[in-house]
């Protein structure tokens, strides 16, 4: 069975805190994605990678950086984190060619205080 | 910039009622996808439209994609509280030598015995 995993369910970070998300696929997927969803606004594409070492900007990449050092792990990273991150983040994995059909982890729901 | 727009946002019937979501765009797409999230998970992978004009069933679940692969549309017959859920239309783009999915904002429903 497919299967995607993050780091954690719920977190509550400081502002100012520097704070990691960790996502593992099993899948062997080539492409790997960060996501945020927030009430009425969709999902909202941060960054993604399709290959080991390889990142490419998402839609809102602003404040946020990226790791990929293994093929089955993608690594999100908010340098300093603020209140307007607050949001539910979805890691997701998909084969290399299209229509890069989604398999997604159950999410990180993280507070900034 | 909103690419794609999903009607209804909100949507609560009774156990045997029948609906239909609407998931609409002036942008083509290559093709059209369309999860289900429920609460605390994930998005899980409904079904893939490619064709303009296609009719895909699951089930009591129809997805039709619009001849000029511009729009789709998701109809439950005789819905049931467990179709309750989150339901996400996303559309795949060519896009720089390789692609991207746009999602809607979704669509809540709520099925109630």
């Amino acid at each position: 069975d497919v299967k995607v995993t993050q780091s954690s369910r719920y977190l509550v970070k400081r502002t100012g805190e520097k704070v990691f998300l960790e996502c593992v696929q099993d899948m062997d997927h080539e492409n790997m994605f960060w996501y945020r969803q927030d009430p009425g606004l969709g999902l909202r594409l941060i960054y993604f990678s399709y290959d080991v070492k390889m990142k490419e900007k998402g839609d809102i990449p602003e404040g946020y950086s990226v790791s990929r050092e293994k093929k089955e792990r993608f690594s999100l990273i908010l340098e300093s984190a603020s209140t307007n991150q607050t949001s539910m983040y979805l890691c997701a994995s998909s084969l290399g060619g299209p229509p890069y059909e989604q398999y997604f982890g159950p999410g990180t729901r993280l507070t900034v205080t | 910039t909103q690419l794609l727009e999903q009607s209804p946002q909100f949507l609560s019937i009774q156990e045997g009622e029948n609906l239909t979501v609407y998931c609409n765009s002036s942008s083509v797409f290559s093709s059209l996808q369309w999860y289900r999230q429920e609460p605390g998970e994930g998005p899980v992978l409904l079904v893939t439209v490619v064709t303009g004009g296609e009719v895909k069933k699951l089930k009591r679940l129809t997805f039709q994609f619009g001849d000029a692969r511009k729009d789709s549309s998701l109809h439950i017959t005789a819905a049931q509280p467990g179709d309750t859920g989150l339901y996400l239309c996303a559309g795949f783009m060519i896009y720089n030598q390789g692609g991207k999915l746009i999602f809607g904002q979704g669509t809540e429903l709520s099925v109630k015995p």
